[in-house]
């Protein structure tokens, strides 16, 4: 068990129907990233918060969103699923704004299907 | 040109090889991290590296940021060490990780 916890490990789901994935960092990591990695691809970054407070942006698309709470949890939502968002969506957290210092904690990741 | 290069792309090795893992950069870096992802997807963080070199049981990271090359070594691999190896400098100017497109490790037996 890396600390990070992300749920649910799979999902399977309709194409235009909306999902939540929820991510818990490691205790005491303020920063919480989030990725997309379609088959065969690399992993892509899509967002990222700092202690409540989106700090980055990557490749989000505008269906997709994302919060963390103040319990520093994070949730990334999906509406409008398409089949081409089927990819493994993995959150990783770090102590600081960034991994430089101390490094990441990748979760295990959801696995989203789109049919 | 991506602003990071990973090869091999793919590499088959028999049990006990010695194997490296190049990596290329462009851009400046204020880290440097090497990743493992096995064939179940999780991600596992091997190494953070700024400068010089670090070792891990049978894994070895180095770094030369004049040259932005990093290299990871396995020693005396084994069929477990079959995964996906990525590198991902941490660009200086916005902390963010670039990522190699990884490359494809298959150790036989």
């Amino acid at each position: 068990d890396s600390g990070v916890t992300q749920t649910p490990k799979h999902l399977i789901t309709a194409t235009g129907q909306r999902v939540t994935l929820r991510c818990s960092p490691r205790s005491g990591d303020l920063s919480v990233y989030w990725y997309q990695q379609s088959l065969d691809q690399g992993l892509q970054f899509l967002i990222q918060y700092y202690n409540g407070e989106e700090r980055a942006k990557g490749n989000i698309l505008e269906r997709f969103s994302a919060q963390q709470f103040p319990d520093l949890h994070s949730e990334l939502n999906l509406s409008s699923l398409e089949l081409g968002d089927s990819a493994l969506y993995f959150c990783a957290s770090s102590v600081a704004y960034s991994g430089g210092l101390y490094g990441y904690t990748f979760g295990s990741g959801t696995r989203l299907t789109v049919v | 040109k991506n602003e990071v290069e990973q090869s091999p792309q793919n590499l088959t090795a028999q049990e006990g090889e010695f194997i490296t893992i190049n990596c290329s950069y462009s851009v400046g870096i204020s880290a440097l991290h090497w990743l493992q992802q096995h064939p179940g997807g999780g991600i596992v963080s091997l190494f953070m590296l700024s400068s010089g070199k670090k070792k891990h049981g049978r894994l070895i990271a180095t770094i030369n940021i004049q040259e932005k090359h990093s290299s990871l070594h396995i020693t005396a691999s084994h069929p477990r060490d079959s995964a996906v190896y990525i590198c991902a400098p941490e660009v200086d100017s916005n902390y963010q990780l670039i990522w190699g497109a990884g490359t494809k490790l298959i150790i036989k037996p």
